[in-house]
């Protein structure tokens, strides 16, 4: 079983739809969470990062941890053609220096 | 303005063939990686130098050598391809003592190994 799982899809919404994308994680040290974005042909670039349990808004973005279940989900409101991209969680137990254990990524298309 | 920068960005090659990737950064990050990912997109740790030192060493066959001249590169060498070795190879840089530090990513190089 790894560490982290993400379902890869691919999945496929209509522009302005909501978007829920998840990993469940095994390793209970866990602290640091973040959700990365990958465009095709390019390298991921941070999208979100939380600390902990919780949730965190950045515009149409939101992150939400939940320790307690192992389980991280990242929420787009009103999809855009530009947020097609693929999606990976990331974590790890410590900051600095720090070892990310990645999903395999969801591909996700936002039709026009 | 280039951040993490990697050559080549695509390697075709037989098997049996040494090739090297090479990594700079200009961001001033003392922390550098190198991450395999697959066919699968699945994105895998594979070393982690810190100002030049070796931090992460995953498993990873010894035919994999990586090599840090100074903080600001890192470079990979690999013996004897295989097949298997077929991949995107990205190279990482970041901050190592920062709360929820960054990890700043090339843009990859695509091995194929024929």
């Amino acid at each position: 079983q790894k560490e982290v799982e993400q379902d890869p899809g691919p999945l496929s919404v209509p522009e302005g739809a909501i978007v829920s994308l998840n990993c469940t994680y095994s390793n209970s040290a866990f602290q640091y969470f973040m959700w990365y974005r990958q465009y095709s042909r390019k390298g991921p670039e941070l999208l979100m990062y939380t600390y902990s349990s919780g949730n965190k808004e950045d515009g149409r973005f939101t992150a939400q941890v939940d320790k307690s279940s192992k389980y991280i989900s990242l929420f787009i409101r009103d999809s855009q053609p530009s947020d097609s991209a693929t999606y990976l969680c990331a974590m790890t137990s410590r900051a600095g220096a720090q070892k990310l254990v990645f999903g395999q990524g969801t591909r996700l298309t936002i039709n026009p | 303005d280039t951040a993490v920068s990697q050559t080549p960005k695509y390697l075709v090659t037989q098997m049996g063939n040494d090739k090297s990737i090479k990594c700079e950064q200009n961001l001033g990050h003392d922390t550098m990686y190198w991450y395999k990912q697959d066919s699968k997109k699945f994105l895998k740790i594979m070393f982690s130098y810190n100002n030049k030192e070796l931090i992460i060493n995953e498993t990873v066959p010894n035919r994999f050598s990586p090599k840090s001249p100074d903080k600001a590169h890192l470079n990979l060498h690999i013996n004897s391809l295989e097949l298997g070795d077929s991949a995107v190879y990205f190279c990482a840089s970041s901050q190592p003592y920062e709360v929820g530090v960054e990890q700043f990513f090339g843009p990859g190089t695509r091995l194929t190994v024929l």
